[in-house]
């Protein structure tokens, strides 16, 4: 168990619906990243948190958004959503601002499915 | 230029093998290299990580070779094991920095 809890595990939607995709960091870790792992293009990195701020931006489209809050919990916003989202979408804590210089925490993920 | 390369996609072994796994770079402002390791229904874990100071990180049977200037990094797993059966991701990092995974490698180690 890494720490980092992801909700929901399962989620069925249709094309145009909205989702918010949860998660709770490691206890003390400031850093939360968001990664989107489709078949065809793996661990994708979407966007990073540290301690409220948005520190790091990838691959994320303008469909997408996100936000960590005071107690440091992250959500990810996804709206318009098309058949092209369904992927499992993790989320990773860290203690630090860079991720790149230590360990990443990931969660069990959320698989979406876009119907 | 933030690519990292895998190969191969996926892999069979014969339990007692050896696998290897290799990966490749551009950036040369890169100055971390992880393996994470995901099993089925779980998130990716960190195996073991170089820096490029050094070009060999041994921990138990697996071994990353690092070449700094063939700008390639690779991951050996001596005596696989059916339990080593998972997905084994590449990353890279510059100046701590996001982390920029490869595709992945889908090891299959039979009995």
């Amino acid at each position: 168990d890494s720490g980092v809890t992801q909700t929901p595990k399962h989620l069925i939607t249709a094309t145009g619906q909205r989702v918010t995709l949860r998660c709770s960091p490691r206890s003390g870790d400031l850093s939360v990243y968001w990664y989107q792992q489709s078949l065809d293009q793996g661990l994708q990195f979407l966007i990073q948190y540290y301690n409220g701020e948005e520190r790091a931006k990838g691959n994320i489209l303008e469909r997408f958004s996100a936000q960590q809050f005071p107690d440091l919990h992250s959500e990810l916003n996804l709206s318009s959503l098309e058949l092209g989202d369904s992927a499992l979408y993790f989320c990773a804590s860290s203690p630090s601002v860079g991720g790149g210089t230590g360990e990443l925490f990931f969660g069990e993920g959320s698989r979406l499915t876009v119907l | 230029q933030q690519q990292v390369k895998q190969s191969p996609q996926s892999l069979i072994v014969q339990k007692g093998g050896i696998s290897i796994i290799n990966c490749a770079y551009e950036n040369t402002a890169f100055d971390y290299f992880p393996w994470y390791q995901q099993f089925p229904g779980k998130g990716p874990a960190l195996l073991i990580a170089i820096r490029p100071d050094v070009s060999e990180k041994k921990e138990g049977r697996f071994t990353i070779s690092f070449n700094k200037s063939a700008k390639q990094f690779s991951l050996h797993i001596m005596d696989s094991q059916p339990g080593d059966s998972a997905t084994y991701f590449c990353a890279a990092s510059s100046q701590g920095g996001k982390l920029i995974f490869g595709q992945g490698t889908e090891l299959s180690v039979k009995p």
